[in-house]
Formats: structure tokens, sequence, C-alpha cells
């Protein structure tokens, strides 16, 4: 039961470069999502994906990009990173949107310099 | 849509006391209902649910009943742990997503 899976767990990088953070899962689930948690700000949507090839904003989607061309993959690429994206970021999946829980990977913990 | 207010922190507790963190929905219908630990380094997982008006949810010693008449799901337990010291947030659907509560932290002293 390998689940939902993150890499890297933790990443380091510089502003500006490109970063991108990888999820995996091995349910076939649906829906999967993106999401931030900063202190204040709780958890925060960043995109999700109803299904491979669709893909739609959440509330924070600002210099975030995301694809999901097979059912298992999500990745979430910082096209140009900044201070503020310093954060850590978890992805999910659910079997299908609306009243079905989602299940959370552990999370990259990811700092801008 | 559909929200959820969430009790803020952090709560303190001894080991063997009693906990409660209130949460109180708006929602269209009647949506399931969740509640999700949150252990240091970690991400959330699902702690317990709820499908229904009534339905109590159960797992690890912690219980929240769907209330419909006061709009809330308040997790409880009743004699808690230094294991059970972690984030907790109470999440109802919205839409295809997850709205989620601020998050209740919880720490527990031996």
């Amino acid at each position: 039961d390998a689940g939902i899976t993150q890499s890297p767990r933790y990443k380091i990088t510089e502003t500006g470069r490109q970063v991108t953070l990888m999820c995996h899962q091995t349910w076939s689930h649906s829906y999967m999502f993106w999401y931030r948690q900063d202190l204040g700000h709780g958890l925060r949507l960043i995109y999700y994906s109803a299904a491979a090839d669709i893909t739609d904003k959440g509330e924070v989607p600002d210099g975030y990009v995301v694809s999901r061309s097979k059912t298992e993959n999500f990745p979430l690429t910082l096209e140009s990173a900044t201070r503020s994206q310093t954060s850590v970021y978890f992805c999910a999946s659910s079997r299908t949107g609306g009243n079905q829980p989602q299940h959370f990977g552990d999370g990259t913990r990811l700092s801008i310099l | 849509g559909n929200s959820v207010t969430q009790m803020e922190g952090p709560v303190t507790l001894s080991e063997e006391a009693f906990l409660t963190i209130n949460c109180t929905y708006t929602a269209t219908g009647y949506p399931s209902l969740f509640w999700y630990v949150q252990y240091p380094g970690e991400g959330l997982q699902l702690l317990l649910k709820a499908t229904k008006a009534d339905d109590k949810g159960s797992n690890k010693g912690f219980e929240a009943t769907y209330r419909k008449e006061t709009t809330s799901f308040h997790l409880e337990k009743g004699s808690v742990q230094v294991s059970d010291s972690a984030v907790y947030f109470c999440a109802l659907p919205n839409d295809y997503k997850l709205s989620f509560g601020a998050g209740t932290t919880v720490t527990v002293r031996a």
C-alpha cells in the first residue's frame, strides 16, 4: 500500500530558479490537489485536477504551474521561485471529488533563499 | 460555498484530561464532515468522518457527532495522551474540493 508519495521531502533553492515538486499516487484516484501550508494562513489550495489533462486553479495559483499527463502523477512547478513561496507543500488525492475524503502525502518543505 | 469555523488554539492539556474542539459548519444540503489530524513533520491524516446527520464518527478514542440542528461537528476525546499532541482540522466538501478550518494545535503534557 504505497499510497501517495511526494519528492523531495526537503528542498533549498534560490530566487529566480525553477523547481518542480513531484507527487505520485498508487490508488488511481481521479482527483489530485496541491496545497501550501503557512503559519497564520492554514492550508490553501493552489491547483487541483479532476482527471488526466484536466486542471483548475485554486485560491493561490499565481507563480505555479501544474500538469497531469498521467493519472498517477501531478507535478507542481514554480517557474521562477520567490521568497514568498517558501512553504510546506502538500499533495493530496481523492477517489472522486465532493464527499470523498482526501489522502495526503508527507509534504515537501521548500526554502527559497 | 460551504465552510467551517473551527475553535482556535492553542490548547494545552494534561494527560487523561478531556478534550473538546469545536467546529461549526455552513453548508448547502448535508455534506460529509471530516476531522483530520497532523502530527509534527507529517501530512494530514483522516481521523474520522460522518456522512449524514446524527452519524457518529470514531477512531483512536476520538468521537464526533454530525449535528444538523446546531450545524456542529465537535471533536471529543475522554482521556488524552501525550501522543495526541498534534494539529486538528475540521473539513467539509466545497464543490469538488475540501474547505478546511484553520486548525487547532493541541499539546498534551505528561
